[in-house]
C-alpha cells in the first residue's frame, strides 16, 4: 500500500449505530487530519494530530470521536449521528504541522450516509 | 472572518486555456495551495505559491499577488482528463489551511 488509505470507502448507517472510519498513511508523516467535505462547501477541518497528540478540535460535536494510536493510524469513531452528518470524510497527512510549506496528502475518503 | 472565494463552475473547450481565480481574506498569510480533485477521488497537490509572481509546472501555472489577496491557476492545452474540481487553500498565521469551496471545471470536446 502506498500513500494514504481509508476504509471503508462507503458507509451507510442509522442514527443509532456506532461505526468507525479508519485511515492509514504509509508516508512516514507525523501529522494526520480529519476533514469533512460537503457538496459545494469548503473542506472543514475537524481534528489534527501531530506526533499522536491532538492539536486541533474545531468545535466538532462529541458524536465524532477521534483516536490516534500511532503516527500512521487515525480513526474516527461515530455514534448517534444526524442526517446532516452525511458527507465525504477525508483523511490527510503531512510531514508535521506548522511551517509554511506543508503539503497535505489525502486519502480517497469515506462517503458516509446517515439515514 | 476568513474567506476564500472562487467560482463554483467553469466550462472550457479541449485544447484551450482556462484561468481559475481565487481571492482570499485571511488572518495572516503563509502560502497558497492549489489542489485538483477528480470526482470520487482524493485531492492531489498541484502548486504552492508564497511569493508574488508566476510558478510554472508543465501545462499548469499558478500566480500570486499578496497585496491584492489574489491568485489564479492557469491550465493550458486542456485535456478531457482535466475535468475536475480545483481547490484553492490559504495557510493563515496559525499555519492552518483555509479552503475555498472549489471550482468544478467541465471540459467539452
Amino acid at each position: 500500500e502506498t500513500g494514504v488509505t481509508q476504509t471503508p470507502r462507503h458507509l451507510v448507517m442509522g442514527m443509532t449505530n456506532k461505526k468507525s472510519l479508519k485511515c492509514e498513511q504509509h508516508l512516514g508523516h507525523n501529522a494526520m487530519y480529519w476533514y469533512k467535505q460537503s457538496a459545494k462547501k469548503p473542506l472543514e477541518l475537524m481534528f489534527v494530530y501531530n506526533f499522536k497528540e491532538q492539536t486541533e478540535n474545531n468545535s466538532v460535536p462529541s458524536r465524532f470521536s477521534p483516536e490516534c494510536p500511532n503516527s500512521s493510524h487515525l480513526f474516527l469513531h461515530l455514534h448517534t449521528l444526524q442526517p446532516e452528518d452525511s458527507a465525504l470524510y477525508l483523511c490527510a497527512s503531512s510531514q508535521e504541522t506548522g511551517g509554511s510549506y506543508n503539503e497535505q496528502f489525502f486519502g480517497p475518503g469515506t462517503r458516509l450516509t446517515v439515514l | 472572518g476568513q474567506n476564500i472565494d472562487q467560482p463554483t463552475e467553469m466550462t472550457a473547450t479541449e485544447g484551450a486555456i482556462v484561468q481559475i481565480n481565487c481571492t482570499y481574506q485571511t488572518s495572516g498569510f503563509n502560502g497558497l495551495f492549489w489542489y485538483q480533485q477528480h470526482a470520487g477521488e482524493a485531492p492531489t497537490f498541484l502548486s504552492y505559491n508564497v511569493l508574488d509572481g508566476l510558478e510554472e509546472k508543465g501545462r499548469f501555472s499558478s500566480f500570486l499577488s499578496r497585496s491584492k489577496g489574489y491568485s489564479y491557476l492557469l491550465l493550458k492545452e486542456l485535456q478531457m482528463k482535466d475535468s475536475a474540481s480545483y481547490l484553492c487553500a490559504v495557510m493563515d498565521s496559525n499555519y492552518q489551511l483555509i479552503w475555498g469551496a472549489g471550482t468544478k471545471l467541465i471540459i467539452k470536446p
